[in-house]
Formats: C-alpha cells, sequence, structure tokens
C-alpha cells in the first residue's frame, strides 16, 4: 500500500512566519508534487520535483520553496508567510506513469 | 480559459440515483484522463482513469471520454451515501496532471 504521510494536518502560523511542511513517501517514487486547494480554484500546482535536488515550478511558485534532499522527503517552504497563502496544501507522489497518490493534507492558516 | 473545467456543484441526488459527473477539456493533445474521488478532510484517490476515448467500467462506476467534443464523464449507478465527496477530473499532460475545480456530490439516504 503506497503511504504519502505529510507532517501535520492543521497548522496556524503568523504573518512573515518561515512554514516548512514536509511530505514522506515510502514507495521510492520518483516525482513528487505540491498543490494548494482553494474552493472554487481546484488543486494547483506549486513544485514539482522528479529526482533528489531536482525541481520544477509549477503554476504558481511565487511566495514558495521547496527542498528535495532525499528521494523519500519534500520539503515545501513559505519564506515568509502571508494571509493569502491560507490554503489546505496537499502533497502527491507517482512513479514512472501518471498515477498520483496524495497524502492527507495540511491545512494551513496565516493570521 | 481553464484547460479542465468542471461545474462545482454541488449536486445533491436520492440514494439508489444514476449519477452523471461532467468535464470539458480545451486541449486536443490529451489522451489520459483521471477521476479522483477526496472525502472531506482526506487527500484525493485515485477512482479511475481512461486512456484516449470511450468508456471504462468499474463495478458501479463508469469513465468515459468523447475526445470529438473533448468532454469527460463519470457515471455512478445505484449511487450510495457512501459516495458522498467530491468528484476531480484531471487531465495528464507532460509530467503534470491538470485538476478541474471539482464537482461536491450529496447522496441523500
Amino acid at each position: 500500500d503506497v503511504k504519502v504521510t505529510q507532517s501535520s494536518r492543521y497548522l496556524v502560523k503568523r504573518t512573515g512566519e518561515k512554514v516548512f511542511l514536509e511530505c514522506v513517501q515510502d514507495m521510492d517514487h520518483e516525482n513528487m508534487f505540491w498543490y494548494r486547494q482553494d474552493p472554487g480554484l481546484g488543486l494547483r500546482l506549486i513544485y514539482f520535483s522528479y529526482d533528489v535536488k531536482m525541481k520544477e515550478k509549477g503554476d504558481i511558485p511565487e511566495g514558495y520553496s521547496v527542498s528535495r534532499e532525499k528521494k523519500e522527503r519534500f520539503s515545501l517552504i513559505l519564506e515568509s508567510a502571508s494571509t493569502n497563502q491560507t490554503s489546505m496544501y496537499l502533497c502527491a507522489s507517482r512513479p514512472t506513469g501518471f498515477e498520483q497518490y496524495f497524502g492527507p493534507g495540511t491545512r494551513l492558516t496565516v493570521t | 480559459q481553464k484547460e479542465v473545467e468542471q461545474d462545482p456543484g454541488p449536486l445533491s441526488v436520492p440514494e439508489g440515483a444514476i449519477v452523471s459527473l461532467n468535464c470539458t477539456y480545451s486541449n486536443s493533445a490529451f489522451q489520459y484522463f483521471m477521476w479522483y474521488r477526496q472525502y472531506s478532510r482526506k487527500g484525493p484517490e485515485l477512482l479511475m482513469y481512461t486512456y484516449s476515448s470511450g468508456n471504462k467500467e468499474d463495478g458501479r462506476f463508469t469513465a468515459q471520454v468523447d475526445k470529438s467534443s473533448k468532454y469527460i464523464s463519470l457515471f455512478i449507478r445505484d449511487s450510495q451515501p457512501s459516495d458522498s465527496a467530491t468528484y476531480l477530473c484531471a487531465a495528464y499532460s507532460s509530467y503534470k496532471l491538470i485538476f478541474g475545480s471539482g464537482t461536491r456530490l450529496l447522496v441523500r439516504p
């Protein structure tokens, strides 16, 4: 059974704080993704990585950065959190092919 | 124009009804199409996928793609309250999945 875990289910941070969201997958998948999900907007891709230390911008990378130092771990970093980054953040992993496996999500509130 | 469009609903039906969920897409190069189901406070899970045009059936679920009209459908027969969830359609394109915004379905007992 594929397992994608995210470090927190709920997180509350203050404006200007640096925020780290961690994602770990246990299936040796090459590809990992970070999305945010907002009502009416669906899932929007922030960043993805197809190998260790490799990263590609998605559709909405502004205000975010990522790190992938190990194959199983993909981190999303909000350098200076803002209220418009309040959202549900979803991590996913994928082997070669197209079937993606999602984590349970982190609901981040920035006050 | 979004590449994959989906009516957000909500769609409310009585138990046992046939449900039709639909998406349209704009890029004729899309070949693989997926349906994900997302329960409240959970991540999406893959329900079905189809390649190019045609139908695919899995139990009570049927996925259909009509490439001539760029239309993706998911049919649920004999709907159950446990089918209440948000359903997301997606198209695969160059490393990425492009998602519709999701349709919220409520099946009333």
